[in-house]
């Protein structure tokens, strides 16, 4: 069974970092890139990051509203993605969800609250 | 930055057939995938590469994609049917998506 385990999400001040975590099981981790999707309270899905496999580098790549905060990175061995965020900004509070990424995001975890207020 | 657009909501009685479109400039040239987001649970992929089908996604299910305009269509919709839908495409290595579609059955 495909199973993708984001945590780390939480209350955070803004202007703080925190770093969210994807735990994947059940299919070949290092055959697909991972994105992070986040959806903001009562909003629509919003793109956020994705890394690409090793084969192809394991580049990145940002949505603009992002990009200079946050890091995407993966650690194939631990089947687990990151996702470093910076300077976090009231605008970042939304639900953010990990994705397994073949072209399509086929697999989808259940998501992890981040909060940023003061 | 490229747009996705979705009609904000469909409706169709039950046994229905609905169709949810979604406009982008030269769409016909991408390919388009389709997700499924009931309240409270995380999004599915309901229909990838234009008009493909994930194993376990019932047939009812199918998409197409020309022109400017991707569609998803449910066939013989059922009151589980009911959920927001979203399309998604790549532009220059970036994912985007459409702001979704909720789909009442009525």
């Amino acid at each position: 069974e495909v199973q993708l385990v984001e945590s780390g999400g939480g209350l955070v001040q803004p202007g703080r970092s925190l770093r969210l975590s994807c735990t994947a099981s059940g299919f070949n981790f290092g055959d697909y890139a991972m994105t992070w999707v986040r959806q903001a309270p009562g909003k629509g899905l919003e793109w956020v990051a994705y890394i690409r496999s090793k084969p192809y580098g394991a580049t990145t790549e940002y949505a603009a509203s992002v990009k200079g905060r946050f890091t995407v990175s993966r650690d194939d061995s631990k089947s687990i993605a990151y996702l470093q965020m910076n300077s976090l900004k009231t605008e970042d509070t939304a639900v953010y969800f990990c994705a397994g990424d073949s072209g399509s995001l086929d697999y989808w975890g259940q998501g992890t609250l981040v909060t940023v207020s003061s | 930055s490229y747009e996705l657009t979705q009609p904000p909501s469909v409706s169709v009685s039950p046994g229905q057939t609905a169709s949810i479109t979604c406009s982008g400039y030269k769409l016909g040239d991408k390919f388009v995938a389709w997700y499924q987001q009931r309240p409270g649970q995380s999004p599915v992929l309901v229909i990838y590469q234009d008009s493909k089908r994930p194993s376990g996604i019932p047939e009812r299910f199918s998409g197409s994609n020309s022109g400017n305009t991707a569609a998803l269509t449910v066939s013989g919709t059922q009151a589980v049917d009911e959920a927001d839908y979203y399309c998604q495409a790549w532009d220059s290595s970036h994912v985007v998506f459409g702001g979704g579609t909720k789909l009442t059955v009525l």
